[in-house]
């Protein structure tokens, strides 16, 4: 079992309201990502980060924000959010060293804005 | 274009029965390919990686294959059970860069019934 945790599993909101979706591991690994799902689509890495105060956007455009304050964390927010934000958001963390190393994922966070 | 297409996009088996996915790529130059598993509403988790050097790895009734020449890779499901009924997802990465940047497929989704 990959010891990395998201939070909320499930959130519907309304147009226009921030949200923050939570990831934390405590595999003390150094590198971290964002990966954005829909439904029989690939995933789309949208930002990571390979170390504190380290961050970068991935290959598919986003609104939304991360930091990385704490090597356990690493939250994703959106200021407004959008319908056209609807989908489900995975987040993962692997080893530092290591060029293409195992993704350990957590369970998604499914966001649906209405 | 770097690419992974895995074939087909979904599969529907009886119990007991074994079964073969398919995953073809482009991605040069090569590092290593993994066979994710992802159950309906979790995240993806690794079942087996290949590199270059490496014809075929088992895990349990998984058995995956790599031809390096053709690019093309299987995942052989032997005496399949309910359980692996999920999302199967091939991620391909390269050594074009230390990161090892990472290309996914859009997963092959298995049904089996009893």
């Amino acid at each position: 079992e990959a010891d990395i945790y998201q939070t909320p599993r499930y959130l519907v909101i309304g147009t226009g309201k921030k949200i923050t979706l939570e990831c934390s591991q405590t595999m003390g690994h150094d590198k971290m990502y964002w990966y954005q799902q829909d439904p029989g689509m690939e995933l789309h890495l949208i930002h990571y980060s390979y170390g504190v105060n380290s961050t970068e956007k991935g290959d598919l455009s986003s609104e939304s924000t991360v930091s990385r304050i704490r090597t356990e964390h690493f939250p994703l927010t959106l200021e407004s959010a959008r319908p056209s934000h609807t989908s489900q958001y995975l987040c993962a963390s692997s080893e530092s060293g290591r060029s293409a190393g195992e993704l350990f994922f957590g369970e998604g966070s499914r966001l649906t804005v209405l | 274009k770097n690419q992974v297409e895995q074939s087909p996009q979904s599969l529907i088996i009886l119990e007991g029965k074994n079964c073969t996915l398919q995953c073809n790529y482009t991605v040069s130059p090569f590092s290593n390919l993994r066979w994710y598993k992802q159950d309906t509403g979790r995240g993806p988790v690794s079942l087996t990686i290949m590199t270059f050097s490496e014809n075929t790895k088992s895990n349990g009734r998984y058995t995956a294959t790599l031809d390096a020449d053709t690019k093309q890779s299987s995942l052989h499901i032997t005496a399949s059970q309910l359980s692996d009924s999920a999302s199967y997802i091939c991620v391909v990465s390269d050594r074009g860069s230390t990161l090892g940047r990472l290309y996914f497929g859009r997963g092959t989704q298995l049904t089996v019934w009893p």
